[in-house]
């Protein structure tokens, strides 16, 4: 069946740059699904990051905007997360998520077992 | 603040009827579809309902949903003990291009 991995460092300090990957096994990131990421702040609700299309089109969260961004690597089918300039705010835990189809308004139907990505000095 | 809004918890008792509600804007519930994701402790969300009120294929058909205007409800009958969980609901909002979650309603089976 299709699964999704989150991997990528559990602890940052702040101002540094965090890099997460999403490993897709059990079908072709090629597949008429968009791919995305979703964060969730210890004790708190979701907030959506930003997801791509494996034609490299891809759409973000206005707040966070500036510094995101997305890549998908078919060769190794999977998609990465880069936010920049870290702050204490951004502890969370990181899922990737597959979109239920080719619109990036499609809603979330899988998804990965998360990873807790903490910032501290 | 969230864009979309839930009431922060919910209780019933086992076999009661229970309805979750969301109420959003008409730039993201009104306009577009709504979807129900259930999240069991220390568990990732999985999608409970989408396009409003559609099951995916293994999720029993006690849990419903409704949409009108700019509000949503999620309904869950015969509850269990281990529909003990955070129920979020979600849309894409077209002034924000981009996905608003609700913040998210604890439901407590007593």
């Amino acid at each position: 069946q299709v699964q999704l991995q989150e991997s990528g460092p559990g602890l940052l300090k702040p101002s540094e740059t965090l890099s997460l990957t999403c490993a897709v096994s059990g079908s072709s990131i090629r597949s008429y699904h968009y791919w995305g990421w979703i964060r969730q702040p210890p004790g708190k609700g979701l907030e959506w990051i930003e997801s791509i299309y494996h034609s490299g089109s891809s759409s973000y969260n206005p707040s966070l905007k500036s510094r995101v961004a997305i890549s998908i690597d078919m060769s190794k089918n999977q998609f990465s997360l880069k936010l920049s300039s870290v702050t204490v705010a951004d502890t969370a835990v990181y899922y990737c998520a597959r979109h239920t189809g080719a619109l990036v308004s499609d809603p979330f139907d899988l998804w990965g077992q998360g990873t807790m990505v903490t910032v501290s000095s | 603040q969230s864009v979309v809004s839930q009431p922060p918890s919910a209780s019933g008792t086992p076999g009661q009827r229970v309805t979750i509600s969301c109420s959003g804007t008409s730039s993201n519930i009104d306009n577009n579809y709504v979807s129900w994701y259930q999240q069991l402790p220390g568990t990732a969300p999985k999608l409970l309902i989408h396009r409003n009120d559609q099951r995916p294929s293994g999720v029993p058909d006690r849990f419903s949903a409704s949409k009108s205007g700019t509000s949503a409800s999620l309904a869950i009958s015969g509850l269990r003990a281990d529909d003990e969980a955070d129920y979020f609901c979600a849309a894409w909002d077209d002034s924000l291009s981009g996905w608003v979650f609700g913040g998210g309603t604890k439901l407590t089976v007593l």
